[in-house]
Order: C-alpha cells, then sequence, then structure tokens
C-alpha cells in the first residue's frame, strides 16, 4: 500500500491556468507539507498543516492556496500559473510534527 | 535562519569501498535529523532519523551520527554498492519548527 500519494505525477499547463495536485497519506499522520523543489534540486518547505489548520506558511505567493479537508488529505491549488513555478512538488507527512517525514513521489509541473 | 550544507557535492567512488557523506548544520537547536535517498526522477525516500539525543543510528550498511554541538552529521556506508548510486539528502527539524531544512546534496556515484 502506498503510503503517501500525489496525484497527478505530471502536469503540463500553460501559463495563467489555475492547476490542482492532490497527495493523500494512509499513515494515520496528522501533520502534512507541501515543499518544492527546484531546477537545481533544492528542496524547500512551502506549507504545513496539522490537524487541518495551516501551521507555517513560508512566504510562498497568495496564487498557491492549500485545502486540507481532512487529516489524511492536503491539496495544493495554483492561480494563474507562472513560468516560475515549474517545480516538483512533493507532499509529506509525519505523527506529531517533527517526526519522521515520509514524501509522496513528487508532481513534476511544468508551464509553458 | 537554519542553513545546512553537504559536502562533497559529489563523490564517484569503485564498488566495494567505503565512503562518508558529511552535513552540517548553522544553529544546533535541532529536534532530529534525516538522512534521504533520491533516485533520479523520483521521490525521497527516508534513511535514518537520528532524535536529537542520540549520537547515532544504523540500518543495514548505513550509519549516521549526530554532533549536535558541533552541528555536524556523518552518513556512512559501507560496502557500496552501484545500487547506492543516488543523490543523498541531509534535512534537520529545528526546535520551535515542524518543518525539514534541506541540504543541496551529495550525488553519489559507485561504478562496478
Amino acid at each position: 500500500d502506498t503510503a503517501v500519494s500525489q496525484t497527478p505525477k505530471y502536469l503540463v499547463t500553460q501559463m495563467g491556468n489555475d492547476k490542482s495536485i492532490k497527495c493523500e497519506q494512509n499513515l494515520g499522520h496528522d501533520t502534512m507539507y507541501w515543499y518544492k523543489q527546484d531546477s537545481k534540486k533544492f528542496l524547500k518547505i512551502m506549507f504545513s498543516y496539522n490537524n487541518k489548520e495551516l501551521i507555517i506558511n513560508e512566504t510562498v505567493p497568495n496564487r498557491f492556496s492549500p485545502k486540507s479537508p481532512d487529516k489524511a488529505h492536503l491539496n495544493l491549488h495554483i492561480n494563474s500559473l507562472e513560468l516560475g513555478d515549474s517545480a516538483v512538488y512533493f507532499c509529506a507527512s509525519s505523527l506529531q510534527g517533527a517526526g519522521e517525514q515520509y514524501f509522496g513521489p513528487g508532481t513534476r509541473l511544468t508551464v509553458t | 535562519k537554519q542553513e545546512v550544507t553537504q559536502i562533497p557535492a559529489a563523490l564517484s567512488v569503485p564498488e566495494g569501498e567505503n565512503l562518508v557523506l558529511n552535513c552540517s548544520f548553522t544553529d544546533s537547536a535541532i529536534y532530529n535529523l534525516q538522512w534521504f535517498r533520491q533516485d533520479p526522477g523520483k521521490g525521497l525516500t527516508s534513511l535514518l532519523l537520528i532524535q536529537s539525543s542520540q549520537r547515532e543510528q544504523t540500518s543495514g550498511r548505513l550509519n549516521a551520527s549526530l554532533d549536535k554541538s558541533s552541528g555536524r552529521s556523518t552518513l556512512y556506508i559501507a560496502a557500496s554498492q552501484p545500487g547506492d548510486s543516488a543523490t543523498y539528502l541531509c534535512a534537520v527539524t529545528s526546535s520551535g519548527y515542524s518543518t525539514l531544512t534541506f541540504g543541496k546534496g551529495t550525488m553519489l556515484l559507485v561504478s562496478p
């Protein structure tokens, strides 16, 4: 069974469009995250949610809006996509924050 | 602000060699440190988690040490194999936060 899953795996879209990435974990964790890996492979935190509540927003543009309908899901919606949004987006989860984090397979977003 | 540095950026060794990957962090107030492996085009696989109160963790041929006071961790890989070829990432969870701060990784190539 997949622990942390993301859909879609690949996403190609044009500038200005709106898109969503979904994340689900079946580990029973209460904290979920979105990370961005840029073209230089550097990973950086975007958001952290604990029990469906936003805990951390690391200076991410307002065009990015995470939503957590329940503890097992954390979706990422991106409005008005820009070329610079092209990256791999990783979802992760942990138990009680600061615990071992488990990562999803990533979603490669390409904005043309 | 926590910063994580990994040295070397790339490493190439023949099969069978023992090797050490280095990680340093600027703020010693951490909850834990995680070592990950990332294969090309893939997600992150957690290798080892060391809590701040621990000195080392072992899993198979991998041994990770932590010296919190000096802000350093090492990942020791014994008897390297071609299947160990990947990028190895070090990440820390700083006290007061639940998110990971990543280094830029060490790209390891083990040749047969």
